[in-house]
């Protein structure tokens, strides 16, 4: 069974960081893109980001783009999103997800002083 | 940044066909193709069909997808009260480099 395990959200202030981790299991975590995408409460989703199999192809949405940097670790199973430079605005639930079929419950970012 | 356009809203009766409709443009649905996705409240999205209609497996037949230009549709037939739901469209957009998404519809199954 597939799992994906995010981790690692919690209250911030504006201007901190956060790392956020996805622990997966399940499935052959390598063979994988794998991808961040965030739900801000009460609204739709927003993709965040995107990284390749091996590590070596990122991609960010405009809104992120300098601040988040995605990166994996396939000895670990498992996907990190650093988070710099937070805002209120990037308050929101934050899931990771394996070719966007498999999603995790998401963990939840709280930008806010 | 640009996004994809869905209708906010869509209702139907119970064991009707309901469509929903994505408009995009040449960079992203007329050039990728398009996802769905399925969101119960609470719960994270359930990725329904990807490139226009390939479904996942164990997604219903009742759900499918398909293109014409720059808009993407997904038909949901014989409607059932757990079809009651938030729908997402989404595509790769080569222009931006980026998934873009729609903002999403609310299916009501009346």
């Amino acid at each position: 069974e597939v799992q994906l395990v995010e981790s690692g959200g919690g209250l911030v202030q504006p201007g901190g960081s956060l790392r956020l981790s996805c622990a997966a299991s399940g499935f052959t975590f390598s063979n994988y893109w794998m991808h961040w995408v965030r739900q801000a409460p009460g609204e739709g989703l927003a993709w965040v980001s995107q990284i390749n199999e091996g590590g070596t192809t990122t991609n960010y949405a405009a809104s992120v783009k300098g601040r988040f940097t995605i990166s994996r670790d396939n000895a670990k199973n498992t996907l990190y999103l650093q988070m710099n430079g937070l805002r209120a605005e990037d308050t929101a639930v934050y899931y990771c997800a394996s070719n966007l079929l498999d999603w995790g419950q998401g963990t939840l970012v709280t930008v806010s002083s | 940044q640009a996004g994809l356009t869905q209708p906010p809203s869509v209702s139907k009766g119970l064991r009707q066909t309901a469509t929903l409709t994505c408009t995009g443009n040449s960079n992203n649905i007329d050039n990728q193709g398009a996802a769905w996705l399925q969101q119960h409240q609470g719960h994270p999205p359930k990725l329904l069909s990807y490139r226009n209609n390939n479904r996942p497996s164990g997604v219903s037949e009742r759900f499918s997808a398909s293109r014409s230009g720059n808009t993407a549709s997904l038909t949901i037939t014989g409607l059932q009260p757990e079809d009651e739901a938030d729908y997402y469209c989404s595509a790769w957009d080569s222009s931006l480099r980026a998934w873009v998404f729609g903002g999403g519809t609310k299916l009501t199954v009346l």
